[in-house]
C-alpha cells in the first residue's frame, strides 16, 4: 500500500515568518512531487511541482526534494493570513506518472 | 480557458436514491480522475480514464458506484442505491498525458445523503 504522510497540524506561525510542511512518502520509485493548497470549501490548487532532487523556487514558495530520504517539502517564506489553507502534498503512484495519491494535508494558519 | 466543469454543486439526497455527478475536463486533456474528500480519508482517488477508457478502479468502494466516459468531454459518476456514508465532496481532475502533468480539479460536488 502506497502512502504520503503529513503531520495534520495545525501549523501556527505569525506573519512574516517561514512556514515549513513536510511530506514523506513510501515509494521509492515515485518520480512526481506536487504541492496543492486548499482553502476550506474550495477545490485543490496547485501551487508546485517538483521532480528532481534540491531546490525549486518560486516566488515565496520553495519546494525541496529529497528522493534518497523519502521526503518533500515546501516552504513559505514572509508568510501571510491568506496563506492560511490545508496543504496537500501528492505524489505519482504509477509508472506512467499520472494517477496521484495525496496526503491529508497539513492545516497552516498564520496569524496577523 | 475553461477550467474543469462539475454539475450539480450540491445534492441532497435520500437513501436509496440514486445519485449522478458530472464532468466536463478541459479540452485537450487526456485523463480524467474522480475523486472522493472526507475528513477521516482525506482526498480518495475512486477511478481515472486515459482517452474515454478506465484505467484503474480500484477505488471505487463498491458495486454501488459505477463511472462512465462516453466521449472525450463528458463523464459521471453514479451511485446507485446511495447511503448516508457516501456523503462527501466529490472532485473531478483532468490532465495532459505527459509525465509530471499536474492535475487540475473542478469545485467539486458536495452530496448529503439524509
Amino acid at each position: 500500500q502506497k502512502e504520503v504522510e503529513q503531520n495534520s497540524g495545525p501549523l501556527s506561525v505569525p506573519e512574516g515568518a517561514i512556514a515549513s510542511l513536510n511530506c514523506t512518502y513510501s515509494d521509492r520509485g515515485s518520480q512526481s512531487f506536487f504541492w496543492y493548497r486548499q482553502y476550506s470549501g474550495k477545490s485543490p490548487e496547485l501551487i508546485m511541482f517538483i521532480y528532481s532532487n534540491g531546490d525549486k523556487e518560486d516566488g515565496r514558495f520553495t519546494a525541496q526534494l529529497n528522493k534518497a530520504s523519502q521526503y518533500v517539502s515546501l516552504l513559505i517564506r514572509d508568510s501571510q493570513p491568506s496563506d492560511s489553507a490545508t496543504y496537500l502534498c501528492a505524489v505519482n503512484q504509477d509508472q506512467a506518472g499520472t494517477a496521484l495519491i495525496f496526503g491529508k494535508g497539513t492545516t497552516l494558519s498564520v496569524s496577523s | 480557458d475553461a477550467g474543469v466543469i462539475q454539475s450539480p454543486r450540491h445534492e441532497v439526497t435520500e437513501m436509496g436514491q440514486e445519485v449522478t455527478l458530472r464532468c466536463k475536463p478541459i479540452s485537450g486533456h487526456d485523463y480524467l480522475f474522480w475523486y472522493r474528500q472526507t475528513m477521516m480519508r482525506g482526498l480518495e482517488l475512486l477511478i481515472y480514464f486515459n482517452n474515454n477508457v478506465p484505467i484503474d478502479d480500484s477505488g471505487m468502494p463498491e458495486d454501488r458506484f459505477s463511472a462512465k466516459m462516453p466521449n472525450a468531454s463528458f463523464s459521471t459518476l453514479k451511485i446507485q442505491p446511495s447511503e448516508p456514508r457516501d456523503s462527501a465532496v466529490y472532485f473531478c481532475a483532468s490532465s495532459l498525458a505527459q509525465i509530471h502533468q499536474p492535475q487540475h480539479f473542478g469545485d467539486g460536488t458536495r452530496l448529503s445523503i439524509l
